[in-house]
């Protein structure tokens, strides 16, 4: 495993509550990404980050917002969730100068 | 745009069966395709990362390539414990910090 835990893995919440997941890294990786993944959709990029407290936008950033104030945390937020944010979030990081991103396990929220 | 199509959404082999997935990729100036495997529940596992037409990367039974439109992942003899869901992506010049892009993936399921 690449030293990702992400959590919760599942999480029930009510629509309109918000929600945070958590992304932890023990690899002093510099980039960490938040990205969804959806029944025929690809995966598809919300937040990223390229270090402590450089965060950017992604495809589908609209109702979500990160912080993220140690390199090995990576913090996703629904500020009021939805039922369209019903969805299994992966969390990726990816070392300077490497290719390759390697991902968390998941975390299945559903937002009733 | 920058997109990545799979085909097919799903294929059924025979154990030993070899066959082949496709990636098809239009991106404005490639960085790198990378191969995924992704079991259920779990998150992708990285396989391969390819940079330029012409290149190849194998291991075990998998053999990935990479021509100027589109990548192949061939498998040959497969076994059923190769059955998962397997993503390109592709990571375009001048975008986001590592951002990938992913296809919608090829569901194998390997027959004993």
């Amino acid at each position: 495993d690449a030293g990702i835990t992400q959590s919760p893995r599942h999480k029930v919440t009510e629509t309109g509550t918000p929600v945070t997941l958590r992304c932890h890294q023990t690899e002093n990786h510099r980039y960490m990404y938040w990205y969804r993944q959806d029944p025929g959709h690809g995966l598809r990029l919300i937040h990223y980050s390229y270090g402590v407290k450089d965060t950017d936008k992604g495809e589908v950033s609209d109702g979500y917002s990160v912080s993220r104030s140690k390199t090995e945390d990576f913090l996703l937020t629904l500020e009021s969730a939805t039922s369209s944010q019903t969805s299994v979030y992966f969390c990726a990081i990816k070392a300077r100068g490497n290719a390759e991103a390697f991902f968390g396990q998941g975390t299945r929220l559903t937002v009733v | 745009e920058d997109q990545v199509t799979q085909s097919p959404e799903a294929l059924r082999l025979q154990e030993g069966e070899s066959s082949s997935l496709n990636c098809s990729y239009t991106v404005s100036g490639l960085r790198g395709l990378f191969w995924y495997r992704q079991d259920p529940g779990k998150g992708p596992e990285f396989l391969f990362t390819l940079y330029s037409a012409g290149e190849e990367k194998e291991k075990e039974r998998l053999k990935a390539t990479l021509t100027k439109k589109e990548s192949f992942l061939h498998i040959t003899a497969p076994k059923p414990e190769d059955s998962a869901t397997y993503l390109c992506a592709v990571q375009a010049r001048g975008g986001s910090q590592g951002n990938l892009i992913f296809g919608k993936g090829t569901k194998l399921s390997v027959k004993p």
